[in-house]
């Protein structure tokens, strides 16, 4: 089955601790995107990739980093800069042109 | 200025009824995509909805139907036959072309009553 994995669901760190949310898709798709999303409100975006070894920053993209080492691959390393790192993350990709974003199921971090 | 709006934190509607859900876009780029996601309590995104900016004709999709009003910079979603599994928050979001980006409003609430 072609999709968006992101693991693991549930991530609990201390605060001051990096931590990196994986996220893999098999589906082929050039561009891949990483959100964050706090409770009750819409996606901002963090950080977006189009090709492999490129990527651009988001609307919020202070405290966290990517990779994109491959074109399945775009993990989220989000340091201990990010002043409030709970939240929900979830993962996107798509293909060039007017297609629709595919999404991951989605990390909630929670900082303790 | 913000790329997308929705209006309507929340909303109410009686089963079997149909629902319009609002969402207005700013661009001055001629070529872009509308969508419509449905994100129910589990988190997940879903695809519900696309239209085009050059489509002649509002997009369907079963029971949900875009109204696209192009001189107003309107994409309303309009859910026919509304099911209790309907209850989410519903996102309308923007692609430019151009840059590759999608933009996303704020979201609506959807409240179904059986």
């Amino acid at each position: 089955d072609g999709g968006i994995t992101q693991s693991p669901k549930y991530l609990f760190r201390k605060e001051g601790q990096n931590v990196t949310l994986s996220c893999e898709q098999n589906l082929n798709h050039d561009a891949m995107y990483w959100y964050r999303q706090d409770p009750g409100q819409g996606l901002r975006l963090i950080y977006y990739s189009q090709i492999v070894n490129d990527f651009q920053k988001g609307d919020i993209a202070e405290g966290y980093s990517v990779s994109r080492e491959k074109k399945e691959s775009f993990p989220l390393t989000v340091t201990s800069a990010q002043k409030n790192p709970t939240a929900f993350y979830l993962c996107a990709s798509s293909l060039q042109g007017y297609n629709e974003q595919f999404f991951g199921p989605g990390t909630r971090l929670t900082v303790l | 200025a913000q790329k997308i709006t929705q209006t309507q934190p929340g909303m109410f509607v009686q089963e079997k009824e149909a629902v319009t859900l609002d969402c207005t876009y700013d661009t001055s780029d001629p070529s872009y995509g509308l969508f419509w996601y449905k994100q129910p309590s589990s988190g997940e995104m879903i695809f519900l909805i696309y239209q085009g900016s050059y489509d002649q004709q509002n997009a369907t999709e079963g029971r949900y139907s875009l109204n696209f009003q192009k001189a107003r910079k309107s994409a309303n979603l309009v859910i026919s036959a509304s099911q209790l599994g309907d209850s989410a928050m519903y996102f309308c979001a923007m692609r430019e072309i151009d840059f590759n980006k999608f933009y996303f409003g704020s979201g609506t609430k959807l409240n179904v009553k059986p």
